[in-house]
C-alpha cells in the first residue's frame, strides 16, 4: 500500500526566502505525485505534478519540485516566496498506470510567509 | 459551471440526524471522487464515480454513508444517523478523464456534529 509523508508540518519563513517543502512517499509499485495548495476556506488547487519523463517538474505560482526515485522523495520548492504563498500545501501520489486517480495524501504542510 | 460547486458550503446537524450533501461537478466531467478532511489531516478518499455508476466505494467508512449520482453529473453524499465524529470537511472533486492525472477540486462542505 502507498503512504505519504510531509516531514514538517509548519514551516515558517521570510518573504523572498526560498523554502523547500519535503515529503516522502512509500510504493512497492510506481506513481504517479501531485502537490496541492489549499488557501484558507478554499478547496484545493493542483499546483504540478509528476507523470513520467524529467525529474524536475514546474508547476504555477513559481513552485517546482524534484523527483527522486531513489530517496523516494518528492520536495517542492520555491527560489523567492511572497505573502500571498501563505497557505497549506499536500503531498499524494497515485497508482501508476491505474485505472482511476483516488489519491493517498500526506498531512499537509502549512507554510506560514512573514514580512 | 466554471468550478466544481459543492452546497451547503456549512452545514451544523444535531447527533443522529440524517444529511445531504451536494456535489455539482464541473460540466463534462466523467469522473467525481469524494473525499473528507478531517482536522489537521490530509483528504481521505471516500468514492469514485465514472458516469453514473460507483466505480470505488472502498473509503466509505461504514453503511451510514452512500452516494449517488443518478444522471451522471450531480452527486449527494448521504449520512445517516450522525456521529460526532463525521465533523470534517467533505470535498468533491471532478475530472474530464478517470481523474487518473488530477482533478479539479470543489471548496468543500464543513459539516459539524453537535
Amino acid at each position: 500500500a502507498q503512504s505519504v509523508t510531509q516531514l514538517d508540518s509548519q514551516v515558517p519563513v521570510f518573504e523572498e526566502a526560498p523554502v523547500e517543502l519535503r515529503c516522502n512517499y512509500s510504493s512497492s509499485v510506481s506513481v504517479y505525485l501531485f502537490w496541492y495548495v489549499q488557501y484558507p476556506n478554499q478547496g484545493l488547487q493542483l499546483l504540478l505534478k509528476y507523470l513520467s519523463g524529467s525529474t524536475l517538474v514546474k508547476g504555477i505560482n513559481g513552485f517546482e519540485a524534484e523527483f527522486n526515485k531513489s530517496q523516494t522523495s518528492f520536495h517542492l520548492r520555491k527560489p523567492s516566496v511572497h505573502i500571498s504563498d501563505t497557505a497549506e500545501y499536500f503531498c499524494a501520489v497515485s497508482l501508476y498506470g491505474g485505472s482511476q486517480g483516488n489519491l493517498i495524501f500526506g498531512k499537509g504542510t502549512k507554510l506560514s510567509v512573514k514580512p | 459551471g466554471a468550478g466544481v460547486s459543492q452546497t451547503p458550503s456549512n452545514k451544523v446537524t444535531e447527533k443522529g440526524k440524517y444529511v445531504e450533501l451536494r456535489c455539482d461537478p464541473i460540466s463534462g466531467h466523467t469522473a467525481l471522487y469524494w473525499y473528507r478532511q478531517s482536522l489537521g489531516q490530509g483528504p481521505e478518499f471516500l468514492i469514485y464515480f465514472q458516469g453514473t455508476g460507483a466505480a470505488d466505494d472502498s473509503g466509505l467508512p461504514n453503511d451510514r454513508f452512500f452516494a449517488v449520482r443518478p444522471e451522471g453529473s450531480v452527486s449527494t453524499l448521504k449520512i445517516q444517523r450522525t456521529e460526532r465524529g463525521d465533523s470534517a470537511v467533505y470535498l468533491c472533486a471532478s475530472s474530464l478523464d478517470s481523474g487518473v492525472y488530477g482533478y479539479t477540486f470543489g471548496s468543500g462542505t464543513r459539516l459539524t456534529v453537535v
